[in-house]
């Protein structure tokens, strides 16, 4: 059964901090993976998404990478600001198209 | 397109009651999601469809769950009767090909 981790669970930045997000998957039998973010009492906004064959992706300050033979992908997320703050939800879509998604990370940027 | 349309946005019933959730995917997605979202589990896959047909309700907690998807159009999930431990946000999410979008959710109160 596939299991998404995301670490730190939760993390507080000065603004201004270049900061990495973790999220590890313990099957690499996936076809893409996914970088939402969820703002409190809303839904989830997609960031990213990285297909199997890929790398990396990028937009704006964010860059998502994967390795997917060791089952892992980082979110970078450069010179934060107070508006990032929010939860950031990593998920794999595996084949047969299940997304699994992980407890997500709670990031606070302080001005 | 305007998104994945849930309603209603808030739900509070008293237990025992039967709840129906609704939800208007994305024109042209195959994929429909259900997800259930509470702090101590995060958010959990209910079931999902493909081209109409539900594909896999393993995730469906008891029978008191149903979920239909008529049309392509259309989704319902439905509670009966509702019981506290039911309340929660409920997010559908629907895909085509690459990323999935998610509804802004149903926070269900079931008192």
């Amino acid at each position: 059964k596939q299991e998404v981790t995301q670490i730190p669970a939760a993390l507080s930045v000065p603004e201004g901090e270049n900061l990495v997000l973790n999220c590890s998957f313990t099957d690499s039998a996936i076809y893409n993976l996914q970088w939402f973010r969820q703002d409190p009492g809303k839904g989830l906004t997609s960031l990213l998404l990285i297909q199997s064959s890929q790398r990396e992706q990028t937009s704006g300050r964010l860059n998502a990478s994967l390795d997917k033979s060791s089952g892992r992908s980082t979110l970078y997320i450069a010179a934060s600001q107070p508006g990032d703050s929010a939860t950031y939800l990593c998920a794999v879509l595996e084949y047969g198209n299940k997304l699994v998604f992980g407890a997500g990370t709670i990031l606070r940027v302080k001005s | 397109d305007a998104g994945v349309i849930q309603s209603p946005r808030h739900e509070v019933t008293e237990m025992g009651q039967e709840v129906t959730l609704r939800c208007k995917p994305i024109s042209g997605h195959d994929y429909l999601f259900w997800y259930r979202q509470t702090m101590m589990r995060g958010l959990e896959l209910l079931i999902y469809f493909n081209n109409n047909v539900p594909i896999d309700d393993s995730g469906m907690p008891e029978d008191r769950f149903s979920a239909k998807m008529p049309n392509a159009s259309f989704s319902t999930l439905k509670i009966q009767p509702s019981e506290p431990r039911d309340s929660a946000v409920y997010f559908c999410a629907s895909q085509g090909i690459g990323e999935a979008f998610f509804g802004q959710g149903t926070r269900l109160t079931v008192v």
